[in-house]
């Protein structure tokens, strides 16, 4: 299994730009998230998805939206590309069963963003 | 108050020492529990769960104490390879993930 991958490893935007980052997973976990970390600081969840067709909010999804058509894939857009997005972005899935209970996330390698 | 907060850190060690981690969370409605490593420049990586009877795995320990909302991490015999940054992670209600800032381990030879 290849885990979780993430395209493009880096990428440099100008302001007002777009682009889609792009998060597949071969586990046939359920849950995937996306996170982004600023220097010196923890993850912070911007969406995730419990399964094809369901996505919701997490704690910093403005300027950010989700789709996830399949279980492998999670992309991640970004409309209007700004600054205060420079960040590494990470995509993470896991596997929950019904009954709840501990689950283990695993991480791609993540998405270095630098917008100028 | 932030929802999960470690020790700032850095922790500069010597090779062989015990050095100890702690996290505390605001949400007593917290489920789950996890301690990650991550390496300079990479993804985050499970360094193991942990639960409330504390559990061991090699030379690392956790503990859960519910009553006073904190985790902690003991780490035996440092080895230079242990070097990273150990991020606290809490799960609470309405599968909301919390990653705590981080603690930088530095072992020294």
């Amino acid at each position: 299994n290849a885990g979780v991958t993430q395209t493009p490893k880096f990428r440099i935007l100008k302001i007002g730009q777009s682009m889609t980052l792009q998060c597949t997973q071969d586990m046939n976990h359920n849950y995937m998230y996306w996170y982004r970390q600023d220097p010196g600081m923890g993850l912070k969840l911007i969406y995730y998805s419990v399964g094809a067709g369901i996505t919701d909010k997490g704690e910093v999804p403005n300027g950010y939206n989700v789709s996830r058509s399949t279980t492998e894939d999670f992309p991640l857009r970004l409309e209007l590309a700004a600054p205060s997005q420079t960040s590494v972005y990470f995509c993470a899935s896991s596997y929950l069963e019904s009954g709840g209970g501990q689950e283990t996330q695993y991480f791609g390698p993540g998405t270095r963003l630098l917008v100028l | 108050r932030k929802e999960v907060e470690q020790d700032p850190g850095p922790f500069n060690v010597p090779e062989g020492a015990t050095v100890a981690f702690n996290c505390t969370y605001s949400n007593s409605a917290s489920q789950s529990f996890f301690w990650y490593r991550q390496d300079c420049r990479k993804e985050p990586k499970l360094l193991m769960s942990v639960y409330s009877s504390g559990n061991e795995d090699g030379r690392f320990t956790a503990q859960l104490n519910r009553a006073s909302q904190y985790i902690s991490l003991l780490i035996r015999d440092s080895k230079l390879s242990d070097s990273a940054t150990y991020l606290c992670v809490v799960i609470g209600g309405g599968f909301k993930t919390i990653f705590g800032a981080g603690t930088r381990l530095f072992v020294k030879a």
